[in-house]
């Protein structure tokens, strides 16, 4: 069964700095990852999918990576602003053929940037 | 704005009501999902519904009653529920069952159950 971790629960930071989330997951055998932003009391924001096949997506500050062999996925925030306070999820779509359909969630980073 | 909406926005209701959540998106999508976010669990996925038909059913209980009368809305009738069922419910949707895109998800209704 695939688990998703994400390491820290919460991340507490000064404005302008740079900061890493981590995302790890039991089985290397996905079609992708996908890194959500939550805020709260709202619904998810996709920021990157990261396909199997790619080892990095980015898209302004955001830069995502993947290991996939080690079960393991990073999205790096530069340059860090309030508005990026929020939490950060991962979530994995199983490489099988039945349950493709479902992403597999961590419970999040809760990310809080400090003017 | 993801192109999916959620009404409505926050439900309380009681044991014995009835009620039904509306999930609704406008970007021409043929797969729908219902997910669950508890307090302290990761999100869940409950519901799969591709071209209107349930594809996937996570061992979800009956008193949550999914319905999809067409690729553009989804439905959650919800009877008999249980305090431990309160939580933001999440709507979610994507071009075609199968495919590597993305899942657009709605801003959710937030139930609590009394």
């Amino acid at each position: 069964k695939q688990e998703v971790t994400q390491i820290p629960a919460a991340l507490s930071v000064p404005e302008g700095e740079n900061l890493v989330l981590n995302c790890s997951f039991t089985d290397s055998a996905i079609y992708n990852l996908q890194w959500f932003r939550q805020d709260p009391g709202k619904g998810l924001t996709s920021l990157l999918l990261i396909q199997s096949s790619q080892r990095e997506q980015t898209s302004g500050r955001l830069n995502a990576s993947l290991d996939k062999s080690s079960g393991r996925s990073t999205l790096y925030i530069a340059a860090s602003q309030p508005g990026d306070s929020a939490t950060y999820l991962c979530a994995v779509r199983p490489g099988i053929i039945q349950g493709a359909q479902k992403l597999v969630f961590g419970q999040g980073t809760r990310l809080t940037i400090n003017p | 704005e993801t192109g999916v909406t959620q009404t409505p926005r926050h439900l309380v209701m009681g044991m014995t009501n009835k009620k039904s959540l509306k999930c609704e998106q406008h970007l021409g999508h043929n797969a729908m999902y219902w997910y669950k976010q508890s307090a302290k669990k990761p999100l869940e996925l409950m519901f799969v519904y591709n071209f209107k038909e349930q594809t996937e059913n996570n061992s979800v209980p009956s008193r949550f009653s999914p319905e999809c009368p067409n690729s553009s809305h989804l439905f959650l009738h919800l009877h008999t529920l249980q305090p431990e069922d309160s939580a933001l419910y999440l709507c979610a949707s994507s071009p075609n069952p199968g495919d590597f895109y993305e899942q657009y998800f709605g801003p959710g209704t937030r139930l609590t159950v009394t």
